[in-house]
């Protein structure tokens, strides 16, 4: 069972912008940095933000994270199709000395 | 030249045991933290184990301490997961990644491990 919530799902047409939100506690969250991950159908995941709101070489500005206190949200604006795809949540939890994962997202575009 | 190759997956039966390789291409291997992730067929990601550069910290979620070791060769630019006592709850697509939350971060392609009779 995970220790970070997120919406089992998150739709939007092409060009909107879409929101995620992963909602943890002082262990996790509160603590550590948050990193975000995409999961595109059938492929291995990869990593789209880091430390709350970096974004690694070749991830598009479109992308876009943020925290406060025990929460963090993923910003997607722009929609296109190809982010079809299933997005983590996932920090360090100083509590169970683990990295726990979210429950995941999985984002359709209409 | 992909970064990280995983190998070693298969079938095996519970209890059984099995050892799963990741093989890195570049030589700035030993720079990282190495983890471990997997993913059970239509699952979530689960986080299962990482390592420090020089293998001196490893951490492992509860539900596989004791039955799993991490370790890595930075001779061999090689990461392991050695997997005993195999349950049918450890059946999954399992990862291999380097430097798990930071720029550098990378995911192999996975291998799968199916525990069942």
């Amino acid at each position: 069972q995970s220790v970070l919530t997120q919406p089992p799902s998150a739709s939007g047409t092409p060009g909107q912008r879409v929101t995620i939100s992963c909602s943890g506690s002082s262990s996790n969250i509160g603590s550590n940095p948050v990193n975000w991950y995409q999961q595109l159908p059938g492929t291995a995941p990869k990593l789209l933000i880091y430390s709350n709101n970096q974004r690694p070489s070749g991830v598009p500005d479109r992308f876009s994270g943020s925290k406060s206190g025990t929460s963090a949200s993923l910003a997607i604006s722009g929609l296109q199709s190809e982010d079809e795809a299933d997005y983590y949540c996932a920090a360090w939890d100083d509590s169970l000395n683990s990295y726990v994962f979210g429950t995941g997202t999985r984002v359709t575009v209409l | 030249e992909v970064p990280l190759v995983e190998s070693g997956g298969g079938l095996v039966q519970p209890g059984g045991s099995l050892r799963l390789s990741c093989v890195a291409s570049e030589l700035t291997f030993s720079s990282y933290w190495m983890s471990w992730v997997r993913q059970a067929p239509g699952k979530g990601l689960e986080w299962v184990a990482n390592i420090k550069q020089d293998g001196s910290e490893k951490y492992y979620v509860d539900s596989v301490k004791g039955r799993f070791t991490i370790s890595r060769d930075n001779a061999k630019n090689s990461l392991y997961l050695q997997m005993n006592s195999l349950r049918a709850e450890d059946t999954a697509v399992y990862y291999c990644v380097r430097q798990i939350g930071g720029p550098s971060s990378y995911w192999g392609q996975g291998t799968l491990v199916t525990v069942s009779s």
